[in-house]
């Protein structure tokens, strides 16, 4: 059972926004910024959001994310074929002092 | 570009000790926080533990009476070890860099580890 709650699954067509959410507590999100990876089976996860809103360099702008109170979302804009992965949230818990994940949510493009 | 990259036995016999070894190619050691993470079969991500360059650790209250972890910082290197392991130790076993008290934002590749 992961600390954080995201739908399974998500989808929509090319072209399409598609948003993805994430619930916690006030001792993970409500207390702390959350990430957001993006994950292919087999290969490293890839960092998209960090501080609820910051993409690194190469992530484009058709990513973003935010956070409000003990939730938060990204929001994938202009959806794309090769967007199809699997994507987590993720936060530091200050009761764990660790980071917590969400269960991941698996987006499919129709 | 850093880099991590993992090795490591990934075919463990119940009782055994799992050992993994994270190299760091492509930027500084010192000043962040060297981390294990763990992939279950059914997706969930367990954090297992963090050492820094010193060798100063922090682990998961969950796994602490198993794990140790271990760092060369001349090598730019840093490992784990979880002794005794069981089924339930099966998984894809992470390393990852983290910037302070945050998730973390450079993952390996993964080794896939069977208890079997």
């Amino acid at each position: 059972q992961s600390v954080l709650t995201q739908p399974p699954s998500a989808s929509g067509a090319p072209g399409q926004r598609v948003s993805i959410s994430c619930s916690g507590r006030r001792n993970n999100i409500g207390a702390n910024t959350v990430t957001w990876f993006q994950h292919l089976p087999g290969t490293a996860p890839r960092l998209l959001i960090h501080n609820n809103n910051e993409r690194p360099s190469g992530v484009p702008d058709r990513f973003s994310g935010s956070k409000s109170g003990t939730s938060a979302s990204l929001v994938m804009s202009g959806l794309q074929s090769d967007d199809e992965a699997d994507y987590y949230c993720a936060a530091w818990d200050d009761d764990l002092n660790g980071p917590v994940f969400g269960g991941g949510t698996t987006v499919t493009v129709l | 570009q850093m880099q991590l990259h993992q090795r490591g036995a990934g075919l463990l016999q119940p009782s055994e000790t799992l050992s993994l070894t994270c190299s760091v190619s492509g930027g500084a050691f010192t000043g962040y926080y060297w981390t294990w993470i763990r992939q279950s079969p059914g997706k969930t991500l367990e954090w297992i533990g963090e050492i820094t360059y010193t060798g100063s650790t922090n682990y998961n209250p969950s796994l602490s009476s198993r794990v140790t972890m271990s760092v060369d910082a001349a090598k730019k290197e840093f490992s784990l070890n979880v002794t005794s392991v069981t089924a339930a130790d099966a998984a894809v076993y992470y390393c990852a860099r983290c910037r302070g008290a945050a998730p973390p934002d450079i993952w390996g590749q993964g080794t896939l580890v069977i208890v079997s």
